[in-house]
């Protein structure tokens, strides 16, 4: 099975930072890598998908990288809404695992 | 609008049997994969397996492999999670999702509002 590794586990940041978080997969999965934003007492929402696709609706300070392996999730500029837990998710193969998650807090 | 509704939450007691749904609307529910996620108190999220409804296609993550079982019922446009003997450690939120694929991509992108299951004796 593929595992996914992200990194840092939590960061502190200020509003109008640019933030990046990265994921490592422990083999190729082309671009078939998704990102996920929970807020506490919420269900997850999508993101980005296929490694840089923006999903719907989603503000364009977000942004996806990567290919193969490594992967990056940046937000250009925090707001005050984007205080949340991250996931990194590969669909390239069942089962598709999530990363641990990154919190990003108030710092 | 897409959207699906899960079941409410649920109290229940080690080695009692459970299924919770996720009734789903605004799409072809037989055409899409839906799948079940697990988040247990304070932690992340676990993928557990999804389902193709149109023939019932199913696959597992091995760590819930034989523990639950996933079904569908077209009729009713509704995707299923179920135990058959719950344990403490089954206690968390389970969400459903759909998947959505194009061209190189895969994603779960609508998102049930989560059922909590407590399992305590």
């Amino acid at each position: 099975d593929i595992q996914m590794t992200q990194s840092p586990s939590s960061l502190s940041a200020s509003v109008g930072d640019r933030v990046t978080i990265t994921c490592r997969a422990s083999q190729g999965i082309s671009i078939y890598l998704n990102w996920y934003q929970q807020k506490p007492g919420k269900a997850p929402k999508l993101l980005i998908y296929g490694a840089s696709s923006l999903h719907s609706g989603v503000p364009s300070r977000f942004s996806g990288s990567g290919s193969g392996t490594d992967f990056t999730l940046t937000i250009s500029s925090l707001q005050p809404e984007d205080f949340a837990t991250y996931y990194c998710q590969q669909s390239y193969n069942a089962p598709f695992a999530f990363g641990r998650g990154t919190k990003v807090d108030v710092k | 609008e897409v959207l699906l509704v899960q079941s409410g939450a649920e109290v229940k007691k080690p080695g009692e049997s459970l299924k919770i749904s996720c009734k789903t609307s605004g799409y072809d529910f037989a055409t899409y994969w839906i799948g079940w996620v697990r988040q247990m108190p304070g932690k992340g999220l676990e993928w557990m397996g999804i389902i193709f409804p149109h023939d019932s296609d199913s696959r597992y993550s091995p760590s819930f492999q034989g523990q639950v079982t996933i079904t569908a019922d077209k009729s009713i446009n509704t995707a299923y999670l179920q135990w058959h003997s719950l344990k403490a450690s089954d206690s968390a939120i389970y969400y459903c999702a759909r998947h959505s694929r194009g061209n190189e991509w895969d994603a779960m992108d609508v998102w049930g509002q989560g059922t909590t299951l407590t399992v305590s004796s």
